[in-house]
């Protein structure tokens, strides 16, 4: 089954802990981004990927990193969690980098930092 | 600046009723593509359509159907004969080519709508 996976799916974490949030695709695409999602505010571009080697940022990059060294494989790292960074946190990629490609999401990630 | 704007925080309404989700966006580019996205309790985000700018007909799909109106910068939502699995949170999202070739897709804050039976 062609799929974004994410994990974990829920994290509860404390201020200042290191972690890494994985996500991977099947589907061969080189096009992979993260979004936050915030009551009022919608998701909002984390970070993207071009393709491996290949990454930039969103719109709100401060406070996180992110790496791909595989092109199946995204992951995003929060090197020192602070408590505005709870959020809901999306996986996605799509075939190619193109403005009309259909972004396929991952379940999501719940992220509490206490 | 790209802006995609969904005045409509929250919309209840029977079951049965026809709901309509507004959507209004701003942009300078020429092509952008437009999207609408349903998020159901479970959290997922599920792509609904995809209507790129010189596109500009109507679409149905069963008792679901969008309006792109160029002039108004709108892409509204219609929801015939609304069901309680319609309840959900939806976003639309306007998607634009960024430096380098990289996409980006701007999503509206989302409108959550609950049906009631």
């Amino acid at each position: 089954e062609a799929q974004v996976t994410q994990n974990p799916r829920y994290l509860i974490t404390v201020t200042g802990k290191k972690l890494t949030v994985t996500c991977s695709q099947n589907m061969n695409h080189e096009y992979m981004s993260w979004y936050r999602q915030d009551p009022g505010l919608g998701l909002r571009q984390i970070y993207y990927s071009m393709n491996v080697e290949v990454t930039d940022k969103g719109d709100v990059p401060e406070g996180y990193k992110v790496s791909r060294k595989e092109k199946r494989n995204f992951p995003l790292i929060l090197e020192s969690p602070s408590p505005n960074q709870t959020s809901l946190y999306f996986c996605a990629s799509s075939l190619i980098a193109g403005a009309g490609n259909e972004q396929f999401f991952g379940p999501g990630t719940r992220l509490t930092v206490l | 600046a790209q802006k995609v704007t969904q005045a409509q925080t929250e919309i209840s309404v029977v079951e049965k009723e026809d709901v309509t989700l507004d959507c209004v966006y701003e942009t300078r580019d020429t092509t952008y593509y437009l999207f609408w996205y349903k998020q159901p309790p479970s959290g997922e985000l599920v792509f609904l359509i995809r209507r790129n700018s010189f596109d500009e007909q109507n679409e149905i799909s069963g008792r679901y159907s969008w309006n792109f109106q160029k002039s108004t910068s709108s892409f509204n939502f219609t929801i015939t004969a609304s069901q309680v699995v319609d309840s959900a949170v939806y976003f639309c999202a306007l998607s634009r080519l960024i430096i380098q070739g990289a996409q980006k897709l701007v999503f509206g804050q989302g409108t959550r709508l609950t049906i009631n039976p």
